[in-house]
């Protein structure tokens, strides 16, 4: 079946610009998790969403980030102003939920901020 | 603050060796443990999942859980060049809301 789909699979952004980054998660996945991953370095949570319901954002850096999953299937990651620490590879995973947690990943979006 | 510990590497071997990738994790109230592997430029696959104390095997991988320890590790049998990644160790620490904390990945060399 379809997998984790993500979009635009690479992004230029010039400094101060906004980006939206889109996630569609597996068919029937309640959970959808937004990570970044920096090079050499093991991905970092940045947000959780339990269908439409964002549970946990403890991890988005700062005001300029902002998710959402308004309809509890696709989710958006927004960020505002980039800056060029913002420069990564932003993975989405989702779950279905069961007790068993695994996730599955989503090709990413590798940002550039310039 | 917690945290995923794993060798860096790169951890080289010969076609047909055993790898054997460790982790050790610092919250021990974490109950899911996972092995994700990394192609570059690609995005994590996960390969293993376990649970509880033991051994769990699936093909050529097996994963080792050490509650008492804090300490997880996947051994690949019979290396393939193909099995040549990053290996990237994640936990779900107790309390959370089911997020992964991840190392920052052991890199696997297999020579042919």
């Amino acid at each position: 079946g379809a997998g984790v789909s993500q979009s635009p699979r690479y992004k230029v952004a010039k400094r101060g610009q906004d980006v939206a980054l889109r996630c569609d998660p597996i068919s029937g996945h309640v959970s959808l998790f937004w990570y970044q991953q920096a090079l050499g370095q093991g991905p970092e949570f940045l947000t959780y969403f339990q269908n439409e319901a964002q549970l946990d954002k403890s991890g988005l850096p700062s005001d300029r980030f902002f998710a959402e999953r308004p309809e509890g299937s696709v989710s958006t990651l927004k960020i505002q102003r980039t800056q060029q620490e913002d420069s990564a590879v932003y993975l989405c995973a989702s779950s279905s939920g069961g007790v068993t947690y695994e996730q599955y990943f989503g090709p990413g979006t590798r940002l550039t901020v310039t | 603050q917690k945290e995923v510990e794993q060798n860096s590497g790169p951890l080289s071997v010969p076609e047909g060796a055993i790898a054997s990738l460790n982790c050790t994790y610092s919250d021990r109230g974490s109950q899911s443990f996972f092995w994700y592997r990394q192609y570059s430029g690609k995005s994590p696959e996960l390969i293993m999942s376990i649970y509880s104390n033991g051994d769990k095997e699936d093909g050529r991988f097996t994963a080792q859980l050490n509650k008492a320890s804090q300490y997880v590790s996947l051994l690949i049998r019979d290396s393939q060049p193909s099995d040549s990644a990053t290996y990237l160790c994640a936990v779900i620490g107790g309390g959370s809301q089911g997020n992964l904390i991840f190392g920052k990945g052991t890199k696997l060399s297999v020579k042919p």
